[in-house]
C-alpha cells in the first residue's frame, strides 16, 4: 500500500490558463474522490467515479472543469480558463467500497492563479 | 440537508491534560460520521468512524468518539494530549441518500503546548 499520490504538489499558473492535476489512488481501491479546499474550510466535494464512471458531480463543479478516470486507475482534473477564484488545494481520496467508507486523502495540489 | 459543525476555530490544551474536539451533526435519520486528521502539508488522515452499535468507538492514536443520539453530537476525545497530536481536525458525515457524498466540517485546530 503506496497511499494516495498527487502531481504535481504545487501548481502556478496565469489566469486563463489551462492547468490538469494527477491523481493515482490505491491500486485496488474502486473509488475516487475529488474535493476542493479552500483556507479555513473543510473539504468540499466536488466529483466521484467508480471504478471509470463518473457517478456524481457537485453543482460546484463549472463547465470549465472536467475529470476523467480513464480504465478506472488513476484519474485526472483539468480546469481550463482558470479564474483567480480557482485557487485553492485540490485533494484526491479513494476508497474501497464494500462497507468500508472511510477515504485515503493525498496530499493534495496547491493551485495559485495569479 | 446533511451537514456537520464545528464550533471551535480553535483548542489549545496542556500536554498530559485530556482533550475534547466537538462536533455537531444535522442529519434526518441515522448518521455515518467520521473523524480527520490533518497534519502540515500531508493528506487528511481517517480516525475513526460511527456506524452503528456501541456509542463510544475507538480509533487510531489512542482517540476515541462518543456519538449522542440527543445531542446530535459526535465528540473527539482523547484521555492525554500529546505536543504531537497539534494538528487540523475534521469532522465529516456521510450524505443519507448519495452513499458516496461526504460532507465536512470547517476543522478544528489542536494546539498541545508542552
Amino acid at each position: 500500500d503506496t497511499g494516495v499520490s498527487q502531481n504535481p504538489r504545487h501548481k502556478i499558473t496565469k489566469r486563463g490558463q489551462n492547468v490538469t492535476f494527477r491523481c493515482d489512488p490505491i491500486s485496488e481501491h474502486n473509488r475516487l474522490y475529488w474535493y476542493r479546499q479552500t483556507l479555513g474550510q473543510g473539504p468540499e466535494f466536488l466529483t466521484y467515479f467508480q471504478n471509470e464512471a463518473q457517478l456524481e458531480k457537485s453543482r460546484l463543479l463549472s463547465d470549465r472543469f472536467s475529470a476523467e478516470r480513464p480504465k478506472g486507475s488513476f484519474s485526472t482534473l483539468e480546469i481550463q480558463r482558470t479564474e483567480q477564484g480557482d485557487s485553492a488545494m485540490y485533494l484526491c481520496a479513494s476508497s474501497s467500497g464494500t462497507g468500508r467508507y472511510e477515504q485515503y486523502f493525498g496530499p493534495g495540489t496547491r493551485l495559485t492563479v495569479t | 440537508a446533511q451537514s456537520v459543525a464545528q464550533p471551535e476555530d480553535q483548542v489549545n490544551v496542556a500536554e498530559g491534560n485530556p482533550l475534547t474536539v466537538k462536533c455537531t451533526y444535522s442529519v434526518s435519520g441515522n448518521p455515518y460520521l467520521f473523524w480527520y486528521v490533518q497534519y502540515p502539508n500531508r493528506g487528511l488522515q481517517f480516525l475513526l468512524k460511527y456506524i452503528t452499535g456501541d456509542n463510544l468507538v475507538k480509533g487510531s492514536y489512542g482517540f476515541e468518539a462518543e456519538f449522542n443520539k440527543s445531542q446530535t453530537s459526535f465528540h473527539l476525545k482523547k484521555p492525554s494530549a500529546l505536543v504531537s497530536d497539534s494538528a487540523l481536525y475534521f469532522c465529516a458525515v456521510r450524505d443519507l441518500y448519495n452513499f458516496n457524498k461526504f460532507y465536512f466540517g470547517s476543522g478544528t485546530k489542536l494546539n498541545v503546548k508542552p
